[in-house]
């Protein structure tokens, strides 16, 4: 079975402007949920998608959003990007997203805004 | 609240000595856990993970962990390091929403570094 893939795997953005980030979940898999990475505040989840409904939402501002298609692809998109955005973005899937489901990781797309 | 902490950001071990990294947890519900790895530049993979049956767990690439419920820990050990292993674990416990659903709370991390 193919992996969980992210596009693009880098990007470079500036203040102000606004950035969509895709991953394809491993097929058969309905969950997906996304994490930000950085040095400082570590791994940090964003939002988890199920069946195209978002289940639950980390401590993160309106300017991140996300969602999901019906064959279980998803987007996240961050809206006026700030310097402090800068991380890696990692997707994950799993079966059902249950909490003994084995979260699958995909090489995360890394975001730099200058 | 769930929430993990990982005793120690860096620990460096020779090629051949015993690997030990910890993780203790709390967690308001019965705790499903688990252990990944990250080397630079990829994702996380995921060496084991408990989820109630045996609290000895066995993983990849000779990694096993230990759950102690009265200690609330999670470490993670390997007998002998071997170069390869050089990354950056990560402990995670599942959060607990909805009944059956979680995303994971991890850790800081740990990067381990393996001297020849």
């Amino acid at each position: 079975k193919a992996g969980v893939t992210q596009t693009p795997r880098y990007l470079i953005k500036t203040r102000g402007q606004q950035v969509t980030l895709s991953c394809s979940p491993i097929s058969g898999h309905r969950s997906v949920s996304w994490y930000q990475q950085t040095p400082g505040q570590g791994l940090q989840f964003l939002f988890e998608y199920f069946s195209e409904t978002q289940r639950n939402k980390g401590n993160f501002p309106g300017r991140f959003s996300g969602r999901q298609f019906s064959n279980s692809r998803s987007e996240m998109n961050v809206s006026t990007l700030e310097l402090g955005d800068s991380a890696l973005y990692l997707c994950a899937s799993s079966p059902y997203g249950g909490r003994s489901d084995t979260q699958y990781f995909g090489p995360g797309t890394r975001l730099t805004v200058l | 609240a769930q929430s993990v902490t990982q005793l120690g950001s860096h620990v460096s071990v020779s090629e051949g000595a015993l690997v030990l990294l910890r993780c203790n947890y709390s967690s308001s519900v019965p705790p499903y856990l688990f252990w990944y790895v990250q080397y630079p530049n990829q994702g996380l993979q995921l060496l084991l993970k408990y989820t109630s049956a045996a609290t000895l767990v066995k993983g990849i690439n000779g990694f096993e962990a230990e759950f102690k419920k009265s200690e609330t820990s999670f470490h993670l050990t390997k007998p002998s390091a071997h170069m390869s292993d050089a990354a950056e674990y990560f402990c995670a416990v599942s959060d607990n929403y909805g009944g059956s659903q979680g995303n994971l709370i991890f850790g800081k991390g740990t990067k381990l570094s393996v001297k020849p």
